[in-house]
């Protein structure tokens, strides 16, 4: 079975600084993965996702994030973040359970940015 | 607008009582779920339903119920065996395309067991 792990728990940072959340997987011949994006009291909601091609995938609001293989790693970047990003961030990979379609979910990283 | 709702938000259980989280959608999806959140411990798979009138046990089911009468409801009944029910109770919907498929998510219920 598939297992996902989010590096930092929690991740400070100032405003209009570059940040980078981390999740690393486990090993698979085809992957399938997600970052899902939570504001406070509030639903997850889509932020990327990363399916077949290109291993980099982008955000409509900056972030990106960079599939790689060899290091079985979807790191989450932004240039440079706002307060509006501030959030609980979680990495998902797809798994197959008896046909079933399961999403495979990190602990989280809390994203605080300060002014 | 299409999209999840759930109600209520915020949920007050006494011990020994039953209750039970509502969740609807409108995104003409066949596929369910339901999901625990705890602090520092991500989403937990309580239950899912891939089609009507058929769901499996998630990672947690313990303690809980489910039934799927329609293709839009999913309701989820917390029982008075679940040990420590006080938790983020978090509804999701996709397509059955593949497993690429984007989980939508509701708002949420905050259960609070008094």
């Amino acid at each position: 079975a598939q297992s996902v792990t989010q590096l930092d728990s929690q991740v400070p940072v100032f405003e209009e600084a570059p940040v980078e959340l981390r999740c690393n997987y486990s090993s698979s011949v085809s992957v399938y993965l997600f970052w899902y994006v939570q504001y406070p009291n509030q639903g997850l909601q889509l932020l990327l996702k990363y399916l077949s091609g290109s291993t980099l995938v982008e955000s409509i609001n900056g972030f990106e994030a960079e599939f790689n293989k060899s290091q079985t790693s979807f790191h989450l970047r932004k240039p440079s973040v706002h307060i509006s990003d501030t959030a609980e961030y979680f990495c998902a990979v797809s798994d197959l359970e008896q046909g079933y379609n399961k999403l495979i979910f990190g602990a989280g990283t809390r994203l605080a940015v300060h002014p | 607008d299409g999209g999840i709702t759930q109600s209520p938000k915020y949920l007050f259980r006494k011990e020994g009582q039953n209750v039970t989280l509502s969740c609807e959608q409108n995104l003409n999806h066949d596929a369910m779920y339901w999901y625990r959140q705890d602090p520092g411990q991500g989403l937990r798979l309580i239950y899912y339903s891939q089609i009507v009138n058929d769901f499996q046990k998630g990672d947690i089911a313990e303690g809980y119920s489910v039934s799927r009468e329609k293709k839009e409801s999913f309701p989820l009944t917390v029982t008075s065996a679940q040990k420590n029910p006080t938790a983020f109770y978090l509804c999701a919907s996709s397509t059955q395309r593949g497993r690429g498929d984007t989980q939508y998510f509701g708002p949420g219920t905050r259960l609070t067991v008094l």
